[in-house]
C-alpha cells in the first residue's frame, strides 16, 4: 500500500525567512504528486502538480516554488515568506482515479 | 474559474440524529465527484468516488447521492455519532481523465455530533 510522509508537521517561520516542505512517497512508482494548501476559512488550493522528475507545473501565480528531484520527493519551498502563506499544505498521490493526502504541515508565518 | 459549493459551511446535531448537506458543482462537462472526509490532524480520507447520474453510495452509516444534471450531491450520515465529527469536503473534477489537475475542492461542511 501506498504511505505518503511529510515533514515538518507544524512549523512557525517570521516574514521573510525561507521555507522547505518535503514529502515523499512509498509503495509506487511514477506517482502524479501535488501541493495543496488550505488557508483559514477556505477550501483546498491547488498550488502545484507534478507528473514526473523535473516536471511541475503550477496553478497560482505567488512566491512558492516546488521541485520534483526524485520520483518520490516533492518539495515546496519559498524564499521569502509572506503572511499570507500562511495556512496548512498537503501533499497528496494520485492513481486509480484517487487521491491521497500526506499528514499536512501547519505553517504559521509571524 | 469553477465554483465547488458547500452547505452548510458548519452543522451541530446531537447523537444519533440523521443529517446531510450538499455540495453543488457546475452542471457542464461533468467527470467525476469525490468526498473526502477530514478529522483534525489528520490527512483527508476518501469516502467515496461517485461518476453516474443518479448514483448512490452507501459506506456504514454515511451514503451519498449525485445528480449530474443538475449539478449537486447530497451526503448522508444516518444516526450520527461523536467519531462522526469531522470536516466533510467534496470535490468535483471535469474534462477527460487524462489531465492531473482538474479537481476543485468546495471549503467543506464542518460537522460537530454533541454526545
Amino acid at each position: 500500500s501506498q504511505t505518503i510522509h511529510q515533514w515538518p508537521a507544524t512549523l512557525v517561520q517570521p516574514v521573510g525567512s525561507p521555507l522547505s516542505l518535503e514529502c515523499t512517497v512509498e509503495g509506487t512508482s511514477n506517482p502524479n504528486l501535488y501541493w495543496y494548501r488550505q488557508a483559514a476559512g477556505r477550501g483546498l488550493q491547488l498550488l502545484f502538480y507534478s507528473v514526473g522528475i523535473g516536471q511541475i507545473s503550477s496553478e497560482v501565480p505567488q512566491n512558492l516554488s516546488a521541485s520534483r528531484p526524485q520520483d518520490r520527493q516533492f518539495i515546496l519551498s519559498s524564499k521569502k515568506l509572506l503572511l499570507s502563506d500562511s495556512g496548512f499544505y498537503l501533499c497528496a498521490w494520485s492513481g486509480l482515479g484517487r487521491r491521497s493526502f500526506g499528514p499536512g504541515t501547519r505553517l504559521t508565518v509571524t | 474559474i469553477l465554483n465547488v459549493e458547500q452547505s452548510p459551511q458548519s452543522l451541530h446535531v446531537q447523537e444519533g440524529d440523521s443529517t446531510n448537506f450538499t455540495c453543488s458543482f457546475p452542471s457542464s462537462n461533468f467527470y467525476a465527484l469525490h468526498w473526502y472526509r477530514w478529522e483534525t490532524a489528520k490527512s483527508p480520507e476518501a469516502l467515496f468516488v461517485m461518476t453516474l447520474n443518479g448514483d448512490e453510495k452507501k459506506k456504514g452509516r454515511i451514503s451519498a447521492t449525485l445528480n449530474t444534471k443538475e449539478g449537486y450531491s447530497y451526503l448522508y450520515i444516518k444516526g450520527s455519532q461523536p467519531e462522526d465529527s469531522a470536516t466533510y469536503l467534496c470535490a468535483f473534477k471535469y474534462g477527460s481523465s487524462g489531465s492531473a489537475r482538474q479537481l476543485t475542492f468546495g471549503s467543506g461542511t464542518q460537522l460537530t455530533v454533541l454526545p
